[in-house]
Formats: C-alpha cells, structure tokens, sequence
C-alpha cells in the first residue's frame, strides 16, 4: 500500500530556481529516502535520512525531516534542466525477510525544469 | 559498472503468451524486489526474496511468477499477460540486515502487451 505522498504532483520552474518537492507518509518509520528517475528508467538513489536526523545534505540537494509532522522536503538548488525528472520518497516501514527493509513508494513529483 | 542490470529494455509480448524478464546483479545483495510502475504511479511491490526465501505480496495476481535460481540472477514470469499488465517493471537489489535500506535500482524493463 502507498505510505509516502508527495506534494505538488507536478513543478514546472525555469533554470537556477530552488525546486521543493514535499512528501508526507502515515506511520512511524526508520529511514525515508529519496529517488530520482528520468522518463523510462529506472530509479536512482539520491538521499537517506534516518529518523532522528533534521536535515541532511548532497551538493545541491537539501532533505529536512519532520517526524512529528511525519513529513520530509527535497529541496534542489540552483536547479538545471538535467534535473528534469520525477522525484519519489520512500519509506522504510514494512521489515522484509531476513532484517532489510522494503521501500514503499509514494506517486512522485514531475519536475521540469526549462532551460 | 553497472549493478543491477535488467534485460531487455524494451519488451512486447502478445496477448496470452508467456513472457519471462530478467533481472542481474552483481553486488551480491541477499535481498531482490520486483516492482510494477504503470504510468504515473508509485512503484508497487510484487514480490521480495530474501537469498531463496520467496515473499509474495497479497495483491500480486497469480499470473505473475518469480523465480531466483542463485544469488546474482532473478526472473519475472507473467504467465499469460493481459493489456493492464503493460508497466514498467523495475528489480532493485538492497544488502541483508540493510537498515540504511538503500535500494539499488536496475533500468527497467518496458513490457508492452499487443
């Protein structure tokens, strides 16, 4: 079943502007993370954050976490138009076999981001 | 190098016939997922294993199969393929006992059913 939401569905910005995407999920998790994917590929791995952890950074990539909210934001800086993709969050609450987790996706932001 | 790499890219399978994906990697992750994307979606879970040990989820229509002969290889069987099964189907790979539970992703493979 779907756990994250992400918020807005779609984001249309012009090159250099901050791009915000949010993701709010229902029960308590462990880690939330967040995915990139380009149209018709697969998923690529852009952040983790752990659940006692605010904030946390990767180059132009800013992730917040609020668990009393139970939400989180992306926040891309400067953006490009090679940042134009869909952007996923996904959380960690369902324990698979053997003590790993499985990643429970929400709908995903559609970012494009004009040149 | 490429890390989990899923083949073919781009598959279209006609009404009703078997059609088998399949999924590589090379990290030696003891855990494998099949996911579903239709367009628009989330990523849905299919199914997981962890080394031979098969998690089905309740929703998975029986039509969908899977096996894992060893480690580095996973296939995706759709028994007799129905145009709602037209996805995109995504195999990740995550380490055992993995609480960072970063998931590494293969490309994908386009099924479309004619």
């Amino acid at each position: 079943s779907q756990q994250g939401e992400e918020d807005p569905q779609a984001l249309s910005i012009q090159e250099g502007e901050n791009a915000t995407m949010n993701c709010s999920y229902k029960t308590s998790i462990n880690n939330l993370q967040w995915y990139r994917q380009n149209s018709g590929r697969g998923l690529v791995h852009l952040i983790l954050i752990r659940s006692n952890e605010r904030e946390k950074h990767s180059g132009r990539l800013r992730v917040t976490l609020d668990t009393s909210k139970k939400s989180s934001s992306l926040l891309i800086t400067a953006s490009r138009a090679a940042d134009t993709a869909s952007y996923f969050c996904a959380t960690d609450t369902r324990e698979a076999s053997g003590g790993s987790y499985i990643p429970t996706f929400g709908r995903g932001t559609s970012l494009i981001v004009h040149p | 190098d490429a890390m989990v790499i899923q083949n073919p890219r781009y598959q279209v399978t006609q009404f009703g016939k078997p059609v088998t994906l399949s999924c590589s990697q090379t990290l030696n992750h003891n855990v494998m997922y099949w996911y579903q994307q239709k367009s628009s979606q989330a990523p849905k879970l299919l199914f997981h294993y962890y080394d031979k040990d098969f998690n089905n989820e309740a929703d998975t229509p029986d039509n969908f199969q899977s096996r894992r002969p060893n480690t580095s290889f996973c296939f995706l069987d759709i028994r007799s393929p129905g145009l709602g099964d037209a996805a995109m189907y995504l195999c990740a790979t995550s380490p055992w006992g993995g609480r960072k539970a970063e998931a590494f992703f293969g490309q994908g493979t386009r099924l479309t059913v004619v």
